[in-house]
């Protein structure tokens, strides 16, 4: 398979079981942040975005949490299935065209 | 849903050969970029592109070039490819202000 990424932290979770991606971030200039979801030989999915005059934002088993004042980007899960194996990452985006990507965090799930 | 279609999954090329990648999106997006991904390093923007026949210089831009003669189409070019150039190369398209990038299913360039 693709080696998205060897030093990732890894998050271990079971089947069933909630979800948590955790992202710090240092600007606090950014329009707006966004969650994607790399699958093993795939490019980068979009899961969900937030703009940063918010707090949280729901999609379908997804949350997005997103703290100013701590300017940490969370991403929670429900329910996590087997097909939520990925690594997952943040990305800032300042004046609507610029990225600034997260390291990444590799999602397990246990059967 | 927006499409962005790289040409090649895997490539093999050797040292010092002229090396082209093609993306193509199909939503009519003006912008369009092209990153690196590495292990340990994540995604590097090499280049991008705001118009046709407009470019701009990403973060790490040395050795290669980009080529945006048509809307839909932005191709990256490795002038002389090197070792350190092997990678996995990302395209994406992105359309107006405050839209996520869409992107392809990658390259996976290896220079021996």
């Amino acid at each position: 398979g693709e080696s998205v990424g060897l030093h990732l932290p890894t998050l271990s979770v079971q089947e069933g079981d909630n979800s948590i991606i955790n992202c710090a971030y240092s600007n606090s200039a950014s329009d707006y942040f966004i969650w994607y979801k790399q699958e093993s030989g795939k490019g980068p999915q979009f899961i969900i975005d937030i703009r940063s005059n918010m707090d949280k934002r729901q999609g379908q088993r997804v949350t997005v949490l997103l703290n100013k004042t701590v300017k940490h980007l969370s991403l929670q899960i429900a329910a996590t299935q087997p097909g939520d194996s990925a690594v997952y990452f943040c990305a800032e985006v300042f004046y609507g065209q610029n990225f600034v990507f997260g390291p990444g965090t590799r999602l397990s799930v246990l059967p | 849903d927006v499409k962005v279609t790289q040409s090649s999954r895997y490539l093999v090329k050797r040292t010092g050969e002229k090396v082209f990648l093609e993306c193509v999106q199909d939503m009519d997006h003006e912008n369009m970029f092209w990153y690196r991904q590495d292990p340990g390093l994540g995604l590097r923007l090499i280049y991008f592109s705001y118009d046709v026949k407009m470019k701009e210089k990403g973060d790490i831009p040395e050795g290669y070039s980009v080529s945006r003669e048509k809307k839909e189409r932005f191709s990256l070019i490795l002038e002389s490819a090197s070792t350190n150039q092997t990678s996995m190369y990302l395209c994406a398209s992105k359309g107006g202000q405050d839209s996520p990038l869409h992107f392809g299913n990658g390259t996976r360039l290896t220079v021996t």
